[in-house]
């Protein structure tokens, strides 16, 4: 099996653009959750999808908004980027049904830096 | 805001030794698993403990979990230079399985 695949790896954006970044996940997964990863914050939970619908949100501002299609591949949009907005974006896929945990895995995540 | 904090930050060893890394949570939790990260890329998944059970091997690896002290604990045997990485631990709660929580993240070095 394939695994999480996210594009672009490398992103270099001017504070006040928006940026669109994407994720597949493993073939038959209908989970995909968005991670934000910073020196200073560490790895924060950004929101969850499952069957295009946002199951668990975390606690960023209104400028990170997500959506998930059909086949399950997701985007994660941030607007008017902000210096601090720059991180390690990592996307996981799980094949999580309600209620049960299953471990999640991980695409390469795609760097973000915001000048 | 992160639930665990990982100890230690740091750890150096050679090859051939047990490492030994900590991590304490917050509040109750549902699951906890690990993982593990080279050099800032994605995180690869280790092991999962639920929260009714005390310990839990695969290959060198052995996580216990206490919920008393809310504190669990990855014991790596044998190690191996290609264990470096940084290891993290992450729960989840019940009634939000996918949100994990993830602590701050123990450096482990393992030299030859």
């Amino acid at each position: 099996k394939a695994g999480v695949t996210q594009t672009p790896r490398y992103l270099i954006k001017t504070r006040g653009q928006q940026v669109t970044l994407s994720c597949s996940p493993i073939s038959g997964h209908r989970s995909v959750s968005w991670y934000q990863q910073t020196p200073g914050q560490g790895l924060q939970f950004l929101f969850e999808y499952f069957s295009e619908t946002q199951r668990n949100k975390g606690n960023f501002p209104g400028r990170f908004s997500g959506r998930q299609f059909s086949n399950s591949r997701s985007e994660m949009n941030v607007s008017t980027l902000e210096l601090g907005d720059s991180a390690l974006y990592l996307c996981a896929s799980s094949g999580l049904l309600a209620g049960q945990s299953y471990e999640q895995y991980f695409g390469p995540g795609t760097r973000l830096t915001v000048t | 805001s992160q639930q665990g904090e990982e100890d230690p930050q740091a750890l150096s060893i050679q090859e051939g030794e047990n490492a030994t890394m900590n991590c304490s949570y917050k509040t109750s939790i549902n699951n906890l698993q690990w993982y593990r990260q080279n050099s800032g890329r994605g995180l690869v998944h280790l092991i999962l403990i639920r929260s009714n059970e005390r310990e839990k091997h695969s290959g060198r690896l052995r996580v216990t979990l206490d919920t008393s002290k809310k504190s669990s604990s990855l014991l790596i045997t044998a190690s191996r230079a290609a264990d470096t990485a940084s290891y993290f631990c992450a729960t989840d709660r019940t009634g939000t399985a996918s949100k994990l929580t993830f602590g701050t993240g123990t450096r482990l070095q393992v030299t030859l």
